[in-house]
């Protein structure tokens, strides 16, 4: 168990649906970051979170957005979901320390259909 | 921005040899981190070592070290002793040090795989 933990491990629903992941970071860690690996790819960065405020974007589409609440925990909301969106989701936290860099989520695998 | 290029795809050792994994980046900061993470087939992102800019000293962890050279841009990853369970998808990583956190920029991986 790393310490970070996403829920659901596995989603499928149907296109034009709307799904939320969720995402409790490690203890401690004011970080929040969400990754989407497609099949066979690289981790492409969409948004970083860091104590309640978003510091970062990355290549997130306007269909996805998240938040992170009061307790640090993070949403990652995708809607008019398409085939393409099928991928696997991580989130992932990190300290101040950022040296030892992060601690990953076992990531949502979402499949549209 | 930052760009991280991991140019072998694929990549195959025997057990108990020796393999190098190659990495080069692209920056124009000066303070940052460097990282390698592994994933098996769980899809689990595990960090295998890391390595900090200023620190001229490479990291090693056990079988795994990396020759980092700061002026060619250069961080690769070498694995000894290979083992079956080191079968897996291996990403370079980059992350500028900033107090407030910075995303890890990844290459496109390695995949390597140990033959028995």
């Amino acid at each position: 168990d790393s310490g970070v933990t996403q829920t659901p491990k596995h989603l499928i629903t149907a296109t034009g649906q709307r799904v939320t992941l969720r995402c409790s970071p490690r203890s401690g860690d004011l970080s929040v970051y969400w990754y989407q690996q497609s099949l066979d790819q690289g981790l492409q960065f969409l948004i970083q979170y860091y104590n309640g405020e978003e510091r970062a974007k990355g290549n997130i589409l306007e269909r996805f957005s998240a938040q992170q609440f009061p307790d640090l925990h993070s949403e990652l909301n995708l809607s008019s979901l398409e085939l393409g969106d099928s991928a696997l989701y991580f989130c992932a936290s990190s300290s101040q320390e950022q040296a030892y860099g992060y601690t990953f989520g076992s990531g949502t695998r979402l499949t549209v259909v | 921005a930052q760009t991280v290029t991991q140019s072998q795809p694929e990549m195959s050792v025997q057990e108990a040899e020796t393999v190098t994994l190659s990495c080069t980046y692209d920056t124009s900061e000066n303070n940052y981190y460097l990282f390698w993470y592994k994933q098996p087939p769980s899809r689990q992102m595990i960090l295998v070592i890391r390595q900090e800019a200023y620190k001229q000293q490479n990291a090693t962890e056990n079988r795994f070290s990396v020759n980092f050279q700061k002026a060619a841009k250069s961080f690769s990853l070498k694995i000894s002793d290979s083992q079956l369970g080191d079968t897996a998808m291996y990403f370079c990583a980059f992350m500028n040090r900033k107090s407030s956190g910075d995303k890890l920029t990844f290459g496109t991986g390695t995949r390597l795989a140990v033959r028995p």
